[in-house]
């Protein structure tokens, strides 16, 4: 199974930061890297696929890069709304599996 | 638009089959994957299989065995049993679309979630 990483595990940011949140692959998984937000008590939420590609009605400030078995997303100014859990998910092999998360709370 | 309903049991006994079902509204099963994805309280998400409108399915080896994934394409359904759980089952189940189109492959519409919980 590929494990997928993430770091940190939780952070605290202000309003208007700028804020990164890195998943390592334990090996190559190309382009195959999603990343979703969570909200508590809600479903996840798709934010990026294929590692830089922004699902549709999710806003500019959300962006991805990375390849190979290193990924970032970064947000360029944190939203009060954007207070979450993020996921990354590698779909390069089954089983398909998630990062442990990291939780976005307020500082 | 395409929404994502579960339904099915909130409480199970240990060593009995948990069933769930995902309703599809708003749109075709057909020419998708559908997931059924798990999450512990307090804990992360987990993958549990995928099945594809026409029927083929993939699981996760760590339930493999004990997992089926079902799908009705006339009532637009797919459906989830794990047989003999354990409390260690107990979790939110989501159902979720697998858009599979490439460069995407990633769950882009989720279900809003059941909670099983397994106790006697």
């Amino acid at each position: 199974d590929i494990q997928m990483t993430q770091s940190p595990s939780s952070l605290s940011a202000s309003v208007g930061d700028r804020v990164t949140i890195t998943c390592r692959a334990s090996q190559s998984i190309s382009s195959y890297l999603n990343w979703y937000q969570q909200k508590p008590g809600k479903a996840p939420k798709l934010l990026i696929f294929a590692v830089s590609s922004v699902q549709s009605g999710v806003p500019s400030r959300f962006s991805g890069s990375g390849s190979g078995t290193d990924f970032t997303l970064t947000i360029s100014s944190l939203q009060p709304e954007d207070f979450a859990t993020y996921y990354c998910q590698q779909s390069d092999s089954s089983p398909l599996t998630f990062g442990p998360g990291t939780k976005v709370d307020i500082k | 638009q395409v929404q994502l309903q579960e339904s099915g049991p909130g409480l199970v006994k240990p060593s009995e089959t948990l069933s769930l079902t995902c309703t599809v509204s708003g749109g075709s099963i057909s020419s998708y994957y559908w997931s059924w994805i798990r999450q512990p309280p307090g804990k992360g998400l987990e993958w549990i299989g995928y099945i594809y409108y026409s029927g083929s399915t993939n699981y996760n080896p760590s339930l493999k065995s004990r997992v089926t994934i079902l799908v009705d394409t006339s009532k637009n359904q797919f459906s989830l049993k794990v047989r003999s759980v354990t409390a260690a089952d107990t979790a939110v189940y989501y159902c979720a679309r697998h858009h599979v189109a490439e460069p995407r492959d990633a769950f882009d519409i989720w279900g809003q979630g059941t909670m099983v919980t397994v106790s006697s």
